[in-house]
């Protein structure tokens, strides 16, 4: 199966500041990644799909960017609302599988 | 206004069956694959499988965790999709989701919990 690793597991920024966070995949998953948000006690929300684009209604400082086995996630401007944990999850066929997820959280 | 929601959860012993519903509304059922995704307490998301649309077969996959105790099914007459879950172990604990499509998941449940323990 393909795993899927991201980085950090955990990470804490300023309000303001740019966060990235990663997501690598054990084999060429091409851009079938999608990226989603889980707020503390809340459902996960899809942020990103096809590696790059916006879900309708996701604000623009959200941003994905990658192909192949290496993908980002950017916040260009965190903002106190995006303290949650961040998944990555690649679809190119059964099974599908997460990433471990990122914590973020505000300095 | 897409909606989904999860019942049929509960506590149930090791080795004891459980049927969780899907209903939905809001969106032609029929057009789409469902999938159920779970979460572990305090754990991150893990996917359970997918039914396919009929177009496409009507066919499931499975994780390698589930497969040959858990089925997943769906009735587009009532817009449901179905998790039965046998033999279950205490490691099925988890609050289980049922999302929308078979890649990205657009939608999502509120999820509903089931406890596996004596």
């Amino acid at each position: 199966d393909i795993q899927m690793t991201q980085s950090p597991s955990s990470l804490s920024a300023s309000v303001g500041d740019r966060v990235t966070i990663t997501c690598r995949a054990s084999q060429d998953i091409a851009n079938y990644l999608a990226w989603y948000q889980q707020k503390p006690g809340k459902v996960p929300n899809l942020l990103i799909y096809a590696a790059s684009s916006l879900q309708s209604g996701v604000p623009s400082r959200f941003s994905g960017s990658g192909s192949g086995t290496d993908f980002t996630l950017t916040i260009t401007s965190l903002q106190p609302e995006d303290v949650a944990t961040y998944y990555c999850q690649r679809y190119n066929g059964a099974p599908i599988t997460f990433g471990q997820g990122t914590r973020l959280e505000i300095k | 206004e897409v909606q989904l929601v999860e019942s049929g959860g509960g506590l149930v012993q090791p080795g004891r069956s459980l049927r969780l519903s899907c209903t939905t509304s809001g969106f032609t059922f029929g057009d789409y694959a469902m999938t159920w995704v779970r979460q572990a307490p305090g754990k991150g998301l893990e996917w359970v499988g997918f039914i396919r649309n009929k177009p496409y077969g009507g066919t499931a996959e499975y994780a390698a965790s589930v497969k040959g105790r858990f089925t997943i099914s769906r009735d587009d007459s009532k817009s449901i999709a179905y998790l039965q879950m046998n033999s279950l172990k205490t490691e099925d604990t988890a609050v289980y989701y049922c999302t929308r499509r078979a890649v990205y998941l657009d939608y999502w449940g509120q999820g509903t919990l089931v406890t596996v323990s004596s």
